[in-house]
């Protein structure tokens, strides 16, 4: 497809477990971002990338958090030992360049029980 | 600290009523103003962005924001809501990296 593309749409995993969801970005689109929206809130930002490198890791919330863009295209965002309060949407957002335009995709609801 | 403000929470219009959404920022430095809309069960959408030049910016299906320096404001507006405005609107700031900083939202609700 054209837009960027999440999977899987909706995870559920238990307290303690690991995951790993990814971002297909537009082709050709060199930023990538990683973002999570909790309930009544807006999204706030965890990571980005330009290229192949974290240009900004600054929002990742604590060492159980890592996102890796080996190739430059997709992006995998893996959390360790899950807590109940990770629990929200995850959204991926790629631009053609850093600064410009940012397309989203539908996000993956994690739901940690 | 980077943050956006959005004053309205959650807001009813009736068809045809005219929008104003309130969006305040801080920021230091040089800054790209959006507004992105999510409607029910869809991804966010750019409805419009503000880089330079004209600080009244129009944007898709009849909205428009206008970019107040002095006011730290990016207000959005539309004259007349149709029941398919109805959704969440998020007002964001970005500096030179294109990490946003987004507001909490705001729930429109308009009524047919």
């Amino acid at each position: 497809g054209a837009g960027v593309s999440q999977t899987p749409s909706n995870k559920v995993t238990e307290k303690g477990k690991y995951v790993e969801l990814r971002c297909d970005p537009i082709s050709g689109h060199t930023a990538l971002y990683w973002y999570r929206q909790s309930l009544g809130q807006g999204p706030e930002f965890l990571i980005y990338f330009q290229g192949t490198g974290a240009a900004d890791d600054s929002g990742l919330p604590n060492d159980r958090f890592f996102a890796v863009r080996p190739e430059g295209s997709v992006s995998t965002l893996k959390i360790q030992r899950t807590e109940r309060g990770d629990s929200a949407v995850y959204l991926c957002a790629s631009s053609p360049q850093v600064n410009t335009e940012a397309f989203f995709g539908q996000g993956t609801r994690l739901t940690v029980v | 600290a980077q943050s956006v403000s959005q004053h309205n929470h959650h807001v009813i219009l009736s068809e045809a009523a005219s929008l104003e959404l309130g969006c305040n920022y801080s920021y230091g430095g040089t800054v790209n103003l959006f507004w992105y809309v999510q409607y029910p069960g869809q991804h966010l959408q750019l409805l419009l962005k503000y880089f330079s030049g004209d600080p009244l910016v129009k944007g898709i299906k009849g909205f428009e924001a206008e970019f107040i320096k002095s006011k730290f404001s990016f207000n959005l507006r539309k004259p007349s809501v149709q029941w398919s405005d109805t959704a969440e609107y998020f007002c964001a700031v970005s500096g030179n990296t294109g990490k946003l900083i987004f507001g909490q939202g705001t729930t429109l609700q308009v009524k047919p």
